[in-house]
């Protein structure tokens, strides 16, 4: 079956660094996604990764193993209105999204 | 109007009610989908309309009925829901280009209380 599994959720303090790991089993893959929800609002794009490494965009990176089935987000220099759910989807072999359940990361001061 | 709409942002029906859900995209795109999203779960992908043609769910309830008149348009006709039913329902569009894989673009979603 596909699977994607992420942390239900995480804290962590403002102005420091949180790491969101992702893990996940699709039939086929064409690239994982993170997106951000802040509650009550829709999820937003972040970042797209196909291919194994690190991309970075601001103060937010996304880094990908296609071997170990596993990627992560990484946020530095946390800011209070990165208090928000962050979604991680797995794209499969008919172009299909599996998602995560969502990692709702609190911010504290 | 820019990006994805949906109206109405919240609905409170009744199990015995009809009623739609509508979504319009603004971005020239050719693809668009319906969401359900229940608290600490996986969004579920409902229904999928790629190039106007819908890709089947067999999964989904026949009380869900989608209908997609035009490449910016899709609604959700809703009739004698379950309270389970109750949920975030979120629309999404996206740019299918062959093997290309592009972002969707979420609408703000409708809240549904069915009663």
């Amino acid at each position: 079956g596909q699977n994607i599994d992420q942390p239900t959720e995480m804290t962590a303090t403002e102005g420091a660094i949180v790491q969101i790991n992702c893990t996940y089993q699709t039939s086929g893959f064409n690239g994982l996604f993170w997106y951000q929800q802040h509650a009550g609002e829709a999820p937003t794009f972040l970042s797209y990764n196909v291919l194994d490494g690190l991309e970075e965009k601001g103060r937010f990176s996304s880094f990908l193993s296609r071997s170990k089935g596993y990627s992560y987000l990484l946020l530095k220099e946390l800011q209070m209105k990165d208090s928000a759910s962050y979604l991680c989807a797995g794209l499969d072999s008919n172009y299909q999204l599996i998602w995560g359940a969502g990692t709702k990361l609190i911010i504290k001061p | 109007e820019t990006g994805v709409t949906q109206t109405p942002r919240h609905l409170v029906m009744g199990m015995t009610n009809k009623k739609s859900l509508k979504c319009e995209q603004h971005l020239g795109h050719n693809a668009m989908y319906w969401y359900k999203q229940s608290a600490k779960k996986p969004l579920e992908l409902m229904f999928v309309y790629s190039l106007e043609e819908r890709v089947e769910n067999n999964s989904v309830p026949s009380r869900f009925s989608p209908e997609c008149p035009n490449s910016s348009h899709l609604f959700l006709h809703l009739h004698t829901l379950q309270p389970e039913d109750s949920a975030l329902y979120l629309c999404a569009s996206s740019q299918v280009l062959d093997t290309v894989a592009h972002e969707q673009y979420f609408g703000p979603g409708t809240r549904l209380t069915v009663t």
